[in-house]
Formats: structure tokens, C-alpha cells, sequence
């Protein structure tokens, strides 16, 4: 299986703060990288798919970049309402793994 | 509007057996394939299972092949997931999500998940 090493498993910044959260693959697994978005009690919300495209409707504050092995995940000004878990997800292999989240915070 | 909405969740004994049913709308569910994925209580995602277009290939994580089956229902638009010999470790929010036309495609739409308890 592939491993999805996803760091940091949380922090907590400023709103208006650039917040940045990285995820490793274990082998190469191109550009079929998800990135998702959990609020408490609730389902998982696309945010970038293939590594770097916005899923429609998501503001465009939240990027994604990568591929091959490393990725980034940013939010370039953190909002109040982007308190949440944040998932990375790759999708070239079977079983799709899963990072093990960042839980984001406000400072 | 697409809307997926689960259902058959609730407490059952170690050993025992769970249907979960997921009803699909506003979309042409016979188009797409679809997963589904659990999440324990406070801990991650975890994929389960996904099911071709037509029923004729499916996939599982290793924990839970031989025990779960997925399967659909084109015309009645809805998505199965068939759960035996279920254990505690099978605790989880299972949720239905929709993915692309493709095999490598995204999930972008998730039900609302339903629980599934596992103890005696």
C-alpha cells in the first residue's frame, strides 16, 4: 500500500496567516493527489484534485501544488470559518490512502 | 442537485451482519463509480471499497476484503455496502461518495455518513 505521510499533524496560526501543510507519498504517485477539507460532524469536503486544480466553488485562498512524491497544500490568508481537518488523499493506487490529517486552529 | 443520502447504520454484535444503502440523486448514478469510506470515532479517513460503473470490477482495503461486499443498483439508483463477520475495529461513520466516470477519478460529493457500532 501506499503511505501518505502528512505533516504537521496540526497548528494553529493567525487569521490572515499563509498556512502550509505538506504530504508525502511513498512512491511515485504522479498527480492523483486529493485534498479535502473535514469541519466537525461533518463529511469531507473537496477542496483541490490532480495535486493543484480547484474543485469549483472552493475560494481561491486554498492551492495545491506537487507531484511525483511531494506535495503542498496552502491557505494563503486564514479565515476564521477554515477551522477544520485537512486530508491529503492519493488516488493512483489501491487502496486510496489516506494522510492522517492536519487539524487547523486559530492562535 | 447531487445528493447522496445514507442509510442502515446502528448497533450490531461482534460476528454479526449490517447492510448500509446508499440512495444517489440529481446525477446519473449508472455513469459514475462509486466508494465508500469510514471514519472511527476521532481518528481519520480510512477507504474502503469502490465499485465500477457497471457492477463488474470492485476494490477493497485489506482489512476488510473477504468479510464486505459493495455492490449497486443502477436502476433503482443506489449503492450497497454488505458488511459480515463485523468486528469492534469496524466502528466507524461510513460514508457513500461519488467519484468520476474514470477509475482514477476524485470523489467529489459525500452523504452525510451513517454509524455503525460494533459491541456487545
Amino acid at each position: 500500500d501506499i503511505q501518505m505521510t502528512q505533516s504537521p499533524s496540526s497548528l494553529s496560526a493567525s487569521v490572515g496567516d499563509r498556512v502550509t501543510i505538506t504530504c508525502q507519498a511513498s512512491q511515485d504517485i504522479s498527480n492523483y493527489l486529493n485534498w479535502y477539507q473535514q469541519k466537525p460532524g461533518k463529511a469531507p469536503n473537496l477542496l483541490i484534485y490532480d495535486a493543484s486544480n480547484l474543485e469549483t466553488g472552493v475560494p481561491s485562498r486554498f492551492s495545491g501544488s506537487g507531484s511525483g512524491t511531494d506535495f503542498t497544500f496552502t491557505i494563503s490568508s486564514l479565515q476564521p470559518e477554515d477551522i477544520a481537518t485537512y486530508y491529503c488523499q492519493q488516488f493512483d493506487n489501491i487502496p486510496r490512502t489516506f494522510g492522517q490529517g492536519t487539524k487547523v486552529e486559530i492562535k | 442537485e447531487v445528493q447522496l443520502v445514507e442509510s442502515g447504520g446502528g448497533l450490531v454484535q461482534p460476528g454479526g451482519s449490517l447492510r448500509l444503502s446508499c440512495a444517489a440523486s440529481g446525477f446519473t448514478f449508472s455513469s459514475y463509480w462509486m466508494s465508500w469510506v469510514r471514519q472511527a470515532p476521532g481518528k481519520g479517513l480510512e477507504w474502503v471499497a469502490n465499485i465500477k460503473v457497471d457492477g463488474s470490477e470492485d476494490y477493497y482495503v485489506d482489512s476488510v476484503k473477504g468479510r464486505f461486499s459493495i455492490f449497486r443498483d443502477n436502476a433503482k439508483n443506489s449503492l450497497y455496502l454488505q458488511m459480515n463477520s463485523l468486528r469492534a475495529e469496524d466502528t466507524a461513520v461510513y460514508y457513500c461518495a461519488r467519484d468520476g466516470v474514470w477509475f482514477k477519478e476524485s470523489s467529489n460529493y459525500w452523504g452525510p455518513g451513517t454509524l455503525v457500532t460494533v459491541s456487545s
